[in-house]
C-alpha cells in the first residue's frame, strides 16, 4: 500500500519568513495531494491540492509543488503570520479510490 | 460549499455505555464517508470506510463489533462506539467526498470523547 513519509515534525518559523514542509510518497500510481491544516481541537481543513498532471499550485501565500519522478511533493507558505499556526498534513490519494494516506504531520509554529 | 458536520463535538461518557457520533455532509451527496481516530500529537488513522447501504470496511486491528458503522443515507453516517472503556478515550473525524476521485475530501470537526 501507499506510505507517506513527512518532514520536519516540527517547524519553527519567524512572522514573515517562509515555510516548507516536504512529503514523499511511495505509489507511483498515486494522483491527488491535498493538503491540511489542523488546528487545535479541530478537524483538518483542506487548503491546496495538486494533480499528478500539474507540477505546481498555487493560491495566495500557499503553494504546492510536485515531482512525480522523485515522488514528493512540498507545501509552501510565504509571508507566514501567527494564524498559521498550526498542523499541518500531506496526504496522497490512488487514482480510482477515495481513500487517503496521511503523513506524520507538521506542527508549524510562527513566532512572532 | 463541501460542509460536513460531525455531532456532537465532544462528549463524556461512563464505562460499559455506548456513544454514537453522526457525521453528515450538508451540501452534497456522499456515497463514501471515512472514520478516522487521532491520537494526541499523532496522524489520522484510518479505521473504516462507510458505505451506503452496505457494510463497512474495516481497516486491519480495528473491532468491528466495537465500533459499529452505518450509513443508512447518502447525507448520513454513524459510528457507535460500544460498551465504551477508558481506552477508547480519543478523537474521533470523519471525512466525506462527492464520491468522484478527483473530487477532494472535507473534513468534519471532530468529536472528542471521554471515557471514565
Amino acid at each position: 500500500g501507499e506510505n507517506v513519509e513527512q518532514h520536519p515534525s516540527t517547524l519553527s518559523v519567524q512572522e514573515g519568513d517562509s515555510a516548507v514542509i516536504k512529503c514523499t510518497y511511495s505509489d507511483s500510481a498515486s494522483n491527488y495531494f491535498p493538503w491540511y491544516k489542523q488546528e487545535l481541537g479541530k478537524g483538518p481543513q483542506l487548503i491546496i491540492d495538486i494533480r499528478s498532471n500539474v507540477g505546481e499550485k498555487k493560491d495566495q501565500r500557499i503553494a504546492v509543488t510536485l515531482n512525480k519522478t522523485a515522488k514528493h511533493f512540498s507545501l509552501h507558505i510565504t509571508e507566514t503570520q501567527p494564524e498559521d499556526s498550526a498542523v499541518y498534513f500531506c496526504a496522497a490519494r490512488t487514482f480510482g479510490n477515495e481513500k487517503l494516506t496521511f503523513g506524520t504531520g507538521t506542527r508549524l509554529t510562527i513566532i512572532p | 460549499g463541501a460542509v460536513v458536520s460531525q455531532h456532537p463535538s465532544w462528549v463524556i461518557c461512563k464505562s460499559g455505555t455506548s456513544v454514537k457520533i453522526e457525521c453528515r455532509s450538508l451540501d452534497f451527496q456522499a456515497t463514501t464517508m471515512f472514520w478516522y481516530r487521532q491520537f494526541p500529537k499523532q496522524s489520522l488513522m484510518l479505521m473504516a470506510t462507510s458505505n451506503e447501504g452496505s457494510k463497512a470496511t474495516y481497516e486491519q486491528g480495528v473491532e468491528k463489533d466495537k465500533f459499529l458503522i452505518n450509513h443508512a443515507s447518502l447525507t448520513l453516517s454513524t459510528l457507535t462506539v460500544t460498551s465504551a472503556h477508558p481506552e477508547d478515550s480519543s478523537f474521533y473525524i470523519c471525512s466525506a467526498g462527492p464520491g468522484s476521485p478527483v473530487s477532494p475530501l472535507h473534513f468534519g470537526n471532530g468529536t472528542r470523547l471521554t471515557v471514565t
